[in-house]
């Protein structure tokens, strides 16, 4: 199983600035790689997808980089509504599909 | 609009199974596999299964050791997802996501497990 480890745990940050999120993978996942944001009381919203991709309708802001086993997101610039929880998934050595713990974006 | 809408909020006792449906629209729906997720209160998300909605292909976690079974009914739209033997731990919201990467979620159903 492909453990995929993200840090920081948390980030502190504030409106206007850039955030750098990590996601480490125990073992190469190429690029098979996503990033999903969630908000209390909702569901994952997917942002890049296979790596560097992003879904459709997701700000250019949200950028994704990395192959093999680091990977980060970068938010240029924050808005209010990026203050979240950010996970990252995996999806090459399946099953099982896993998901990194989660980095907290707050204020 | 594409959406999956999943059917709502289930309480059950220990040992009893439950069946959580997903339904597709908007698209077409064997063009598409299934996945699902469930979610504990402040964990991070876990993969329980997955189903390709074309032939009914299924992959499973082990971590659920054959208590969960996949199925999709295609003149519906919809997709199944059906646990056993439910424990306390399997309280969770379980979410149905579309796709290789899930880029659309239903808004998850609340599986409660108390006696």
């Amino acid at each position: 199983e492909v453990v995929l480890t993200q840090s920081p745990a948390t980030l502190s940050l504030s409106p206007g600035e850039r955030a750098t999120l990590s996601c480490r993978a125990s073992q190469s996942v190429s690029i098979y790689l996503a990033w999903y944001q969630q908000k209390p009381g909702q569901a994952p919203r997917l942002l890049i997808y296979d790596a560097s991709n992003r879904a459709t309708g997701i700000p250019a802001r949200f950028s994704g980089s990395g192959s093999g086993t680091d990977f980060t997101l970068t938010i240029s610039s924050l808005e209010p509504e990026d203050f979240a929880v950010y996970y990252c998934q995996q999806r090459t050595n399946w099953p099982p599909i896993t998901f990194g713990q989660g980095t907290r974006l707050e204020i | 609009q594409v959406q999956v809408v999943q059917s709502g909020a289930e309480v059950k006792k220990p040992g009893a199974s439950v069946k959580v449906s997903c339904k597709a629209s908007g698209y077409t729906f064997t063009n598409y596999p299934m996945h699902w997720v469930r979610q504990a209160p402040g964990q991070r998300p876990e993969w329980v299964g997955w189903i390709n909605t074309g032939n009914g292909n299924t992959q499973y976690s082990q971590n659920f050791q054959g208590r969960v079974t996949i199925t999709r009914d295609t003149s519906e739209s919809t997709a199944y997802m059906e646990l056993s033997s439910l424990r306390s731990e399997d309280a969770a919201v379980y979410y149905c996501g579309r796709g290789d990467y899930m880029d659309v979620w239903g808004k998850g159903t609340t599986i409660t497990v108390s006696s």
